[in-house]
């Protein structure tokens, strides 16, 4: 069973610009949440989608947003980018129903994003 | 969710038993007890998780006291993959309130030769 792909693993910004980041789950995995994770800061949830809306909103500007589709995958888009958005983004999966409630999270390798 | 307590880093030789201690004094009666490692630029992994009873697995065992207020993730032979950053989490069931997780400093396993 395919684990979670997050695409891409690797890229570089300049201030200013946006960048959009995918996540593909578990196939069967309807909750999709993204994390951000730096030096400083650690490992910080930004929001968590299932079934194509959103359930949980961390503590994170307006600049990040994001979104899930139909099939499950999810998107995550941050504009305006900043010196700051420096970091490693990981997306996690999990089933999402009640029908396991203490299911475990399945995380990807994330997408690191350098903002220059 | 219940904040919990883990020492920065600990060391490990190979082959021995790794003890990691995690307090959660303020945790409630429906919180769980979670396991997470993350080694060097990957995504955290899970490990474990219990509510009340010990747990075993193939990667580790749980350890909670009757209390509640504390528990120690074992890993019985530490190996030098073993060496990760190790995130104890206390919440309410997953998936009944959403799958987020708080995340602290956790404990920076190095297990050595």
């Amino acid at each position: 069973k395919a684990g979670v792909t997050q695409t891409p693993r690797y890229l570089i910004k300049t201030r200013g610009q946006q960048v959009t980041l995918s996540c593909s789950p578990i196939s069967g995995h309807r909750s999709v949440s993204w994390y951000q994770q730096t030096p400083g800061q650690g490992l910080q949830f930004l929001f968590e989608y299932f079934s194509e809306t959103q359930r949980n909103k961390g503590n994170f500007p307006g600049r990040f947003s994001g979104r899930q589709f139909s099939n499950s995958r999810s998107e995550m888009n941050v504009s305006t980018l900043e010196l700051g958005d420096s970091a490693l983004y990981l997306c996690a999966s999990s089933p999402g129903g009640t029908a396991s409630p203490t299911g475990e999270l399945f995380f990807g390798e994330g997408s690191r994003l350098t903002v220059l | 969710d219940a904040k919990t307590t883990q020492p920065p880093s600990m060391d490990c030789a190979e082959g021995r038993a790794a003890n990691l201690p995690c307090n959660h004094s303020t945790i409630s009666g429906n919180e769980y007890v979670y396991w997470y490692r993350q080694i060097h630029s990957q995504g955290p992994q899970y490990i474990i998780h219990g509510l009340k009873n010990n747990e075993t697995n193939e990667m580790a065992s749980l350890i909670i006291t009757e209390d509640r207020k504390s528990s120690t993730l074992i890993l019985p032979h530490a190996t030098l993959r073993d060496t990760a950053v190790y995130y104890c989490i206390v919440r309410v069931a997953l998936n009944n309130a959403g799958n987020m997780l708080t995340f602290g400093g956790g404990t920076r396993l190095m297990v050595k030769p």
